[in-house]
């Protein structure tokens, strides 16, 4: 079935520093894949998403490119802030099912 | 903004006693999801609904997990009776699918945190 593997964490930076969360994921088909956060109390949310192969998305300035020959959609900042700290799920959709990897803790310490 | 409401957002409560939560998703949105978020891990799907439909129910325990959504719009999910194991983060969850569109962005609500004792 569909999977996705993320880094583990925790990670903690320092402000300004580069944020890498990997991400890799098995799936049938050509599905979507999505970055959710999870800041400290509040609900998921979407972060970026990417719908077919070479995509980029983008938001708050994180990106991530859907990359189908190394079956990956890596999470990347160039310069985090604190109130990036949060949990970080990297999902694919198939078929309006969403499946979720395991979450990565982002700390970013002032 | 629409958001999707949950309650309660806590509950504990003893092994063998019954718990339910509740779920309004964002008006117009036909497909709710229920999700279990177990500390540390990602959110497992526990069952989906197509409006009053359940589409895909693979992963809940259907021994003692119930779940309905009457008229299509809100929904509850029945823990009887809850288990030590059951404690977890219960995440409902609505989208505005439309058919052959695997748009896959979902909206959640803030989730209900059950502990049982």
């Amino acid at each position: 079935g569909d999977s996705v593997t993320q880094m583990e964490g925790p990670v903690t930076l320092s402000e300004e520093a580069f944020l890498t969360i990997n991400c890799t994921y098995t799936a049938t088909g050509y599905p979507s894949l999505f970055w959710y956060v999870q800041y400290p109390g509040e609900g998921l949310q979407l972060l970026l998403k990417a719908t077919k192969a070479d995509d980029k998305g983008s938001n708050k300035g994180f990106e991530a490119t859907y990359r189908k020959e190394t079956t990956s959609f890596h999470l990347e900042k160039g310069s985090v802030q604190v109130s990036d700290s949060a949990v970080y799920f990297c999902a694919l959709s198939n078929d309006y099912k969403l499946s979720f990897g395991a979450g990565t803790t982002v700390t970013v310490r002032a | 903004e629409a958001e999707v409401a949950q309650s309660p957002r806590y509950k504990i409560t003893e092994k063998s006693q019954a718990v339910a939560f509740w779920c309004d998703p964002i008006s117009g949105h036909a497909t709710l999801y229920w999700y279990r978020q177990i500390l540390g891990q990602g959110p497992e799907l526990l069952v989906q609904f197509q409006d009053e439909s359940v589409v895909d129910d693979s992963q809940l325990p259907k021994d003692r997990f119930s779940a309905e959504r009457l008229k299509g719009v809100d929904s509850t999910l029945k823990i009887q009776p809850a288990e030590l194991g059951d404690s977890a983060m219960y995440l409902c969850a609505s989208s505005h699918s439309s058919g052959g569109t695997n748009t896959g962005e979902l909206f959640f609500g803030e989730g209900s945190r059950l502990t049982v004792l």
